[in-house]
């Protein structure tokens, strides 16, 4: 399974903090992207990385990609209490047909406190 | 939200119960997705539709049907369900089911609670 599996499994920082969350996945990948999720909310996709970048930003956002290791970490800077969310990496492969599934993981739940 | 709409929001069914679910898309995509989110588990993929046509089944039980009449609407139609199928049922679509480089966009989601 290419399952993207984050880390920590929560997060509590103070507003200001930077916060940064860990994915691991088994098999290569085409690309790997990251999404929040507000409590009982739908996904809001924040970034994608393909699989021949090694980092990325957007706005606060720094995604770093590391191939060999098959990780991936967000970094959010200067954080917000705005920013309460849960944050999900999600694989997607480079096996042929299997290509457009998404496979998430089970997300990291961050707390920002004022 | 992001052009995704669920509706109904939350839904509380028996187990006998016969229900829609319903989702549609405003961003001319041609892929929709059902999806199941349960507690403390990773987002499931339920079932695929790509210009209308069923690509992917994720031996899903057959008491979940879906259908796609057109490539803007989805529907999962549910019925003789299990208190374990309580769960958020999130909708999604994108441009096309083969491009994986492209981001998914979701719905808000269904809460349902089979009592």
């Amino acid at each position: 399974s290419q399952q993207g599996e984050e880390d920590p499994q929560a997060l509590s920082i103070q507003e200001g903090e930077n916060a940064t969350m860990n994915c691991s996945y088994k098999t290569s990948i085409n690309n790997l992207q990251w999404y929040r999720q507000n409590s009982g909310r739908g996904l809001v996709h924040l970034i994608l990385i393909r699989s021949n970048e090694r980092e990325k930003h957007s706005g606060r956002l720094r995604v770093t990609l590391d191939t060999s290791k098959k990780s991936s970490s967000l970094l959010i800077t200067a954080s917000r209490a705005a920013d309460t969310a849960s944050y999900f990496c999600a694989t997607a492969g480079d096996s042929g047909g299997s290509n457009y599934k998404l496979t998430f993981g089970k997300g990291t739940l961050l707390t920002v406190n004022p | 939200e992001t052009g995704v709409t669920q509706t109904p929001r939350h839904l509380v069914m028996g187990m006998t119960n016969k229900k829609s679910l319903k989702c549609e898309q405003h961003l001319g995509h041609n892929a929709m997705y059902w999806y199941k989110q349960s507690a403390k588990k990773p987002l499931e993929l339920m079932f695929v539709y790509n210009f209308k046509e069923q690509t992917e089944n994720n031996s899903v039980p057959s008491r979940f049907s879906p259908e796609c009449p057109n490539s803007s609407h989805l529907f999962l139609h549910l019925h003789t369900l299990q208190p374990e199928d309580s769960a958020l049922y999130l909708c999604a679509s994108s441009q096309t089911q083969r491009e994986s480089w492209r981001e998914q966009y979701f719905g808000p989601g269904t809460r349902l609670t089979v009592t």
